[in-house]
């Protein structure tokens, strides 16, 4: 079975500062890993995700996460937010076979204040 | 391309009642997936549906059931509903043999429990 942490429930940063929101994950197989974002009263929306090959992937509206097997941790990073960015997002993962069934982490709120 | 849709998107219930929740899903995906998005909480999932055959389950009691229809529209049917049952259903389409973690999220139904 697989279990996803995010460390923080929320982050509040201030618009064009950089953000790391951090995730970190448990499981006895190889797993592929994902971001979503959720903007209120939306569904989840694929953020980007990491299959294999290059541990540092990048992904829509300027997204990148780094990859750490040896920490378990699969952190999003964006180098300048912008108001549109608030959000929450989830970060999960799933098996190799069953790549669609996907276990959640419990989501950080980001907040960007001006 | 139309998305997936879900209905109703708000409703309440009492306790003991039973609720259909409906979901159709994007244009050309075959698989659906339910899942239980409980306040403060990431998505939790509760079956897939591929080719109406139910193709894997996640730790949900009997009284969480499906169907998935010729057309892969799907309904995920609550008996007997509890207080703790409050929550936003998520469905998503996907193809079954798709892109890993490529699911394609509706807005939500959401459910609230009296």
């Amino acid at each position: 079975a697989q279990s996803v942490t995010q460390l923080d429930s929320q982050v509040p940063v201030f618009e064009e500062a950089p953000v790391e929101l951090r995730c970190n994950y448990s499981s006895s197989v190889s797993v592929y890993l994902f971001w979503y974002v959720q903007y209120p009263n939306q569904g989840l929306q694929l953020l980007l995700k990491y299959l294999s090959g290059s541990t540092l992937v990048k992904g829509i509206n300027g997204f990148e996460a780094e990859f750490n097997k040896s920490q378990t941790s699969f952190h999003l990073r964006k180098p300048s937010v912008h108001i549109s960015d608030t959000a929450e997002y989830f970060c999960a993962v799933s098996e190799l076979q069953g790549a669609q069934k996907l276990v959640f982490g419990q989501g950080t709120r980001l907040t960007i204040n001006p | 391309e139309t998305g997936v849709t879900q209905s109703p998107t708000h409703l309440i219930k009492t306790r003991g009642q039973q609720v259909t929740l409906r979901c159709s899903s994007q244009s050309g995906h075959n698989t659906v997936s339910w899942y239980q998005q409980a306040l403060g909480q990431g998505p939790q999932f509760i079956f897939q549906y591929y080719r109406e055959e139910e193709n894997g389950r996640g730790n949900f009691p009997p009284r969480f059931s499906g169907l998935q229809f010729p057309n892969y529209s799907s309904e995920l049917n609550v008996n007997a509903l509890e207080l703790d049952d409050s929550a936003l259903y998520l469905c998503a389409s996907s193809l079954e043999r798709g892109r890993a973690g490529e699911l394609f999220f509706g807005e939500g139904s959401r459910l609230t429990v009296l």
